[in-house]
């Protein structure tokens, strides 16, 4: 089945700074990559997804770029503010899902320091 | 509004009790999921159903069982509660790949 290895687990970075989590997967037909992020006391919620067709996929301050050779992804956000202050997952998943191939990483808790 | 609902958003129970916590969603997924989370710190995934009268276990065994009797509705049951089953419970549906959560059951079993 997939592995999902997620780092660092925990980032802190000053305001204004970049911030950037990598995840690796096992599963060659991994096709599908969400991140999560889950503030403080709430639920995850999906902020970007790439699928494998692209490797690069941009939405304001947040991207995420997938290296299917090597099997690894990448959530990179920049210009940091203190609100992007939370908990974020990558998962991997083969899409369409015949059974529960979606697998979530550690997390990585991101501090944002004004 | 198209969302996932979970009931009751606390519970504090004493050890032994049976407890189920509800899970509804309104968005007409087929899939849906059962995690355990201690706060912000990793997803455990105890069940799942693709759809009615589906039922599977997930990777952590936590002593609870699932039904799915309808599409939108996906019960989870704790037979005899114990201290070890204090934790966050997250239901998850998915549509297209998407996992969309619920807020969340913070279960402290004394």
């Amino acid at each position: 089945g997939e592995n999902v290895e997620q780092h660092p687990s925990t980032l802190s970075v000053q305001e204004g700074d970049s911030a950037v989590i990598k995840c690796t997967y096992s599963d060659s037909a991994s096709n599908y990559f969400p991140w999560y992020k889950q503030e403080l006391g709430k639920r995850p919620q999906l902020i970007i997804d790439i699928r494998s067709n692209v490797g690069e996929k941009k939405d304001q301050r947040i991207a995420v770029t997938l290296n299917k050779t090597a099997k690894h992804f990448s959530l990179h956000i920049t210009e940091t503010q203190p609100e992007d202050s939370a908990v974020y997952f990558c998962a991997a998943a083969v899409e369409p899902r015949n059974n529960n191939d979606m697998r979530f990483g550690a997390g990585t808790r991101l501090t944002v320091k004004p | 509004e198209a969302d996932i609902y979970q009931t009751p958003r606390y519970l504090v129970i004493g050890t032994g009790k049976k407890i189920t916590l509800e899970c509804s969603q309104t968005m007409g997924h087929d899939k849906m999921y059962w995690y355990q989370q201690d706060p912000g710190m990793e997803l455990h995934l105890i069940h799942y159903s693709y759809g009615v009268n589906s039922t599977e276990k997930g990777d952590l065994s936590s002593e609870s069982t699932v039904s799915r009797i309808r599409t939108e509705h996906f019960p989870l049951t704790l037979e005899s509660a114990r201290p070890s089953h204090t934790s966050q419970y997250l239901c998850a549906s998915t549509s297209r790949g998407t996992q969309y959560f619920g807020p969340g059951t913070r279960l402290l079993v004394l």
